[in-house]
């Protein structure tokens, strides 16, 4: 079945700091990839997608491009802040329906 | 702004105590989602609505019990709560099959 592999953290970055997450996947067909940001005591977020190849993904200062000979998606950004601190999820999917598979989430945690 | 509205925010039940969450969309979408959160496992679909009218199993979907009660309105019941199903729970929704999520802000339930 499909899935999402992502690092585990928490990742722990000072501010200013190069922020990346790596994530993986295994899918049949064609997805459409996702990150989405969960903020404490918050719902998830969507903060970027891409549905085809090469696309690239931007929003807030972040950026992921759909790799898919690499089948990655890896989300970066150049200077992070203490605001940035969350658990970022990687997800897919590939059913016309709209069905979402996560990865298990990567926490950030910026300190100033 | 309400976007996604689920309610309660916290509950703590008893084991073999029933219950139903509740979510409300104000965004006019077709399709809504329960997921349950449970720590280094990310989200995992419970059940799903692909339109008012219609409901389907997801990954996790024994134990519980949905309502698609009109296009707004989408609750999750439990009928005889177990400690395994500890957890946050996630209403989400989107525009049609196949669009972004917006998810609510969770319901913290514990099952003691």
């Amino acid at each position: 079945g499909d899935s999402v592999t992502q690092m585990e953290g928490p990742v722990t970055l000072s501010e200013e700091a190069f922020l990346t997450i790596n994530c993986t996947y295994t899918a049949t067909g064609y997805p459409s990839l996702f990150w989405y940001v969960q903020y404490p005591g918050e719902g998830l977020q969507l903060l970027l997608k891409a549905t085809k190849a090469d696309d690239k993904g931007s929003n807030k200062g972040f950026e992921a491009t759909y790799r898919k000979e690499t089948t990655s998606f890896h989300l970066e950004k150049g200077s992070v802040q203490v605001s940035d601190s969350a658990v970022y999820f990687c997800a897919l999917t590939t059913d016309s329906w709209g069905k979402l598979q996560f990865g298990a989430g990567t926490q950030v945690v910026v300190t100033p | 702004n309400a976007g996604v509205t689920q309610t309660p925010k916290f509950q703590v039940l008893k084991t073999g105590q029933s219950m139903t969450l509740q979510c409300a969309q104000d965004m006019n979408h077709n399709s809504m989602y329960w997921y349950r959160q449970d720590p280094g496992m990310g989200l995992r679909l419970i059940y799903y609505s692909a339109s008012e009218g219609t409901t389907d199993k997801g990954e996790v979907p024994n134990g519980y019990n949905v309502s698609r009660l009109n296009k707004r309105e989408f609750s999750l019941r439990l009928e005889s709560a177990a400690p395994s199903q500890t957890s946050v729970y996630f209403c989400a929704s989107s525009v049609s099959l196949g669009q972004p999520q917006h998810f609510g802000d969770g319901t913290r339930l514990s099952i003691l």
